[in-house]
């Protein structure tokens, strides 16, 4: 069964600060996608950026990019220049590929951007 | 489209009681799945459907959980004789089923409290 692991419950920064935040997961299959989500307080989550295993190029998104390190199995997500409204539970999802559906997501880590 | 409905947005009720929770997918999206999150975890998967079939289930849905999609549109959430355990947020997510690693779209929520 594939596992996602976030080692980091909490993390607070201060506005306009780079911050990493750490996911890895457990997989024996090759074909797969990454995924980051945002739930804010009291709201929907919504997908930050994705990434599929096969492609070695790492995802940006704006202010968001991963680090994706296949062999390592670990996949961060960087958010530069932070914003308050990055204040939000971030959780690092993992789906495999070939038709499979289920999201398995990590623990989440509960980010703070302070003013 | 508005995206993901869920409604209630809220539930209390009493335990032993049966509830039921809808969701209105993104109309484009022929996956729905229904996911389940308490407080300070990620979602854990209880099930979903593509069109009006219900391919795969979650050893987390017990006898007293079930799930519908009567024509492949919204789909509804019932929960038998609930327990406190019961008490989560209750998401809803939908996906295109040609757009493999496209990740969901997930509605706001049902929070349940059993009391």
């Amino acid at each position: 069964a594939q596992t996602v692991t976030q080692s980091q419950p909490e993390m607070s920064v201060q506005e306009a600060e780079t911050v990493t935040l750490s996911c890895t997961y457990d997989t024996s299959e090759s074909n797969y996608y990454l995924f980051w989500y945002k739930q804010p307080p009291s709201r929907q989550m919504i997908l930050v950026i994705r990434q599929e295993a096969y492609k070695q190029q790492n995802a940006t998104e704006n202010r968001f990019s991963v680090n994706f390190q296949k062999a390592a199995k670990s996949f961060s997500l960087k958010i530069s220049d932070s914003q308050l409204g990055d204040t939000a539970m971030y959780f690092c999802a993992f789906k495999l590929g070939q038709g499979a559906q289920k999201l398995v997501f990590g623990q989440g880590t509960r980010l703070t951007i302070n003013p | 489209d508005t995206g993901v409905s869920q409604n209630p947005r809220h539930k209390i009720t009493k335990r032993g009681q049966n509830v039921t929770f809808r969701c209105d997918p993104i109309s484009e999206h022929n996956r729905l799945y229904w996911y389940r999150q308490t407080l300070g975890q990620g979602p854990e998967f209880l099930t979903y459907f593509q069109n009006e079939a219900q391919l795969e289930k979650s050893r987390l849905l017990s006898d007293r959980f079930s799930a519908e999609r009567p024509k492949g549109s919204f789909s509804t959430l019932e929960i038998q004789r609930t327990e406190q355990g019961d008490s989560a947020m209750y998401l809803c997510a939908s996906s295109p089923a040609d757009r493999e690693g496209y990740g969901y779209t997930f509605g706001s929520g049902t929070r349940l409290t059993v009391v």
